[in-house]
């Protein structure tokens, strides 16, 4: 789906660096989330924003910060990567006044590999 | 905790013949169940979800079904073709924001 976006598409970084994986939709949806997939373990949610003042913790929030900076952008920050953060990140969206109001639609997705 | 189970981790099938995958969940007040399609290098898409007020839903030739007194739901896929090769998941929620994902199934159509 390519309105919702995401950059880097890869990304490579030592520990102890921050680093910023940024979102982007133009599908107009006010809710955004972040998930790691991680192989064997599917796709877990990190943080998830109802609006640009909403901003909540998912199941895997430690080690990680968000910023909803407008209505189409979503940031996930890593303040200080380590190996184990080393996965591919989906953002998503979803809009609350949709008749389908619970259905997520992904980005292509980071992959972070952290050294 | 919320915990969704999914079964099998990997399934081969010849082509033409029909794929079942198996998800059970943990949570009671759970209501929306979809189920993803991803495919090697890409983002999962929705293919197909189904309610809590509905015991089964056909959408060609997938088919979603429930069992809430058992707390499962299966994902059918019948003349499976190779481009169905892909990675599943399956999905719980009771709400309108939160999933809790199984772990995958590799399905693997072969020729």
């Amino acid at each position: 789906d390519a309105d919702v976006t995401q950059t880097p598409r890869n990304r490579i970084t030592k520990t102890g660096k921050r680093i910023m994986l940024e979102c982007s939709q133009t599908k107009g949806h006010d809710r955004m989330y972040w998930y790691r997939q991680d192989p064997g373990l599917g796709l877990r949610l990190i943080y998830y924003s109802f609006d640009v003042k909403d901003i909540n913790k998912g199941e895997i929030s430690d080690g990680y910060s968000v910023s909803r900076q407008a209505q189409a952008k979503f940031s996930l920050s890593l303040e200080s990567a380590i190996p184990n953060q080393t996965a591919l990140y989906f953002c998503a969206t979803s809009d609350p006044l949709a008749e389908s109001q619970e259905t997520q639609y992904f980005g292509p997705g980071t992959r972070l590999l952290v050294l | 905790g919320e915990n969704v189970e999914q079964h099998p981790s990997t399934l081969s099938v010849q082509e033409g013949d029909s794929a079942v995958i198996k998800c059970t969940y943990s949570d009671s007040a759970s209501n929306y169940f979809p189920w993803y399609k991803q495919e090697l290098g890409k983002r999962p898409q929705l293919i197909i979800d189904i309610r809590s007020n509905v015991g089964e839903k056909k959408d060609q030739r997938i088919a979603v079904t429930l069992n809430k007194t058992a707390k499962h739901f299966s994902l059918h896929i019948t003349e499976t073709q190779p481009e169905d090769s892909a990675v599943y998941f399956c999905a719980a929620s009771k709400g309108t924001y939160k999933y809790i994902f199984g772990t995958g199934t590799r399905l693997k159509v072969l020729a």
